[in-house]
């Protein structure tokens, strides 16, 4: 079955440089891939949507790589400010589009100090 | 609008009990979801409703009932509430195909419900 790996670890950060977090996945590639922002006692909010054919997505300070050979979605964040500190999901297409049925990974912390 | 509303914020249940979450949805979007979000797990479907009258299972059912009476709304029902049931419980919704949206894969997020089973 499809699995998701993204860094457990809390990343620490200072202002005014790139976060970079990776989300990593097994077996097939799907059709599209998430990024989802989520603060502390809040729902999810999403950020970005790439597809198996895009290399890289941008929106504002924000970029998102898709490597369908390494299995592999990198988020950045540019120029990252304290207001950045947040979880970060990544979520797979689970089957097909039509459902939009996604499978997320845990998350990374983002911890961005001033 | 105001989006996806979820009920109750907070609830504390004994085990062997019974409760009903509700959502709500004013975007007259087709599809809806819901997740349990657990500490190092991520957020992890229950069931999915493509439309008013349907719903399909997800990843981790069991335990739970699910209800699409209208196209607003979506309810999660614990029948036996169990310790493993702890969890965090959001609902979400997704815009309909050929919505003009722009982003029609995205999903909207409820504010979620803590739910303890003691």
């Amino acid at each position: 079955s499809q699995k998701i790996e993204q860094n457990s670890e809390a990343l620490n950060i200072q202002e005014g440089k790139t976060a970079t977090l990776t989300c990593n996945y097994t077996n097939y590639s799907p059709a599209y891939l998430q990024w989802y922002r989520q603060d502390p006692g809040r729902g999810p909010v999403f950020l970005l949507l790439i597809r198996e054919n895009e290399k890289e997505k941008r929106k504002e300070r924000l970029k998102v790589t898709f490597d369908t050979t390494l299995k592999q979605s990198l988020f950045h964040i540019t120029a990252s400010q304290p207001a950045d500190s947040a979880t970060y999901l990544c979520a797979l297409l689970r089957g097909s589009s039509n459902t939009g049925k996604l499978i997320f990974g845990q998350g990374t912390t983002l911890q961005v100090k001033p | 609008n105001a989006g996806v509303t979820q009920t109750p914020k907070f609830q504390v249940l004994k085990t062997g009990q019974s409760m009903t979450l509700q959502c709500a949805q004013d975007m007259n979007h087709n599809s809806m979801y819901w997740y349990r979000q657990d500490p190092g797990m991520g957020l992890r479907l229950i069931y999915y409703s493509a439309s008013e009258g349907t719903t399909d299972k997800g990843e981790v059912p069991n335990g739970y009932n699910v209800s699409r009476l209208n196209k607003r709304e979506f309810s999660l029902r614990l029948e036996s509430a169990a310790p493993s049931q702890t969890s965090v419980y959001f609902c979400a919704s997704r815009p309909n195909a050929g919505a003009g949206t722009g982003a029609i894969d995205e999903q909207f997020f409820g504010p979620g419900t803590r739910l303890t089973v003691l």
